[in-house]
């Protein structure tokens, strides 16, 4: 089975500007979770999306959005970049069954806000 | 609030010799644990989930004890490898279907040949 992909690997934009990252999670899988990663911070959860309706979703500003496909796609969204926005996106993908299944990883898209 | 603390300065140590791992928690009450595995340039990948009920879970060199009295879960790759090397997370987790873990910071393991 192929693994989780997202896309764009590397992404530089500037202040103001907005982004849009993707994720295809493993076939048959139906939950995608979205992280932002940084080193004073570490992971931080942002929302989950279950059969195109967003389940879970952590602390972070309405400048973050997202949305879950049909095909369990799933795209997150930053408007309005700031600096602090720099960091490594990932997503993970899992059956939905249960909350303790085991996520698997993407590689993340490493976004530099200039 | 919520507090996760891993060993914050790299651990070192000999091939062959056994990596302790220490990951504490204050202000939550898990109801599971899990560590997980990150390279550079990669996502986590997942190794181990021990439960609030469990005191110690194995897999292959792997080994997790929780201790919920301490709040601490500590880690353990015996007969370590040079490719044992990366950093390693430990994220807690609530009861019910919710997937907001709480994440430790990592720490970075070094496996000398």
């Amino acid at each position: 089975k192929a693994g989780v992909t997202q896309t764009p690997r590397y992404l530089i934009k500037t202040r103001g500007q907005q982004v849009t990252l993707s994720c295809s999670p493993i076939s048959g899988h139906r939950s995608v979770s979205w992280y932002q990663q940084t080193p004073g911070q570490g992971l931080q959860f942002l929302f989950e999306y279950f059969s195109e309706t967003q389940r879970n979703k952590g602390n972070f500003p309405g400048r973050f959005s997202g949305r879950q496909f049909s095909n369990s796609r799933s795209e997150m969204n930053v408007s309005t970049l700031e600096l602090g926005d720099s960091a490594l996106y990932l997503c993970a993908s899992s059956l939905g069954q249960q909350y303790q299944e085991t996520q698997y990883f993407g590689p993340g898209t490493r976004l530099l806000v200039l | 609030s919520q507090k996760i603390e891993q060993n914050s300065e790299a651990l070192n140590i000999q091939e062959g010799k056994t990596a302790t791992l220490t990951c504490n928690y204050t202000n939550y009450s898990p109801a599971y644990l899990q560590w997980y595995r990150q390279d550079p340039g990669r996502g986590p990948v997942f190794l181990l989930l021990i439960r609030e009920n469990e005191k110690e879970k194995r897999k292959e060199r792997l080994k997790v004890t929780f201790d919920t009295t301490l709040k601490q879960s500590l880690f353990h790759i015996t007969a370590s490898q040079p490719a044992d090397s990366a950093t390693y997370l430990c994220a807690l987790g609530n009861a019910g279907n919710n997937r907001k873990l709480i994440w430790g910071l990592g720490t970075s393991l070094a496996v000398n040949p």
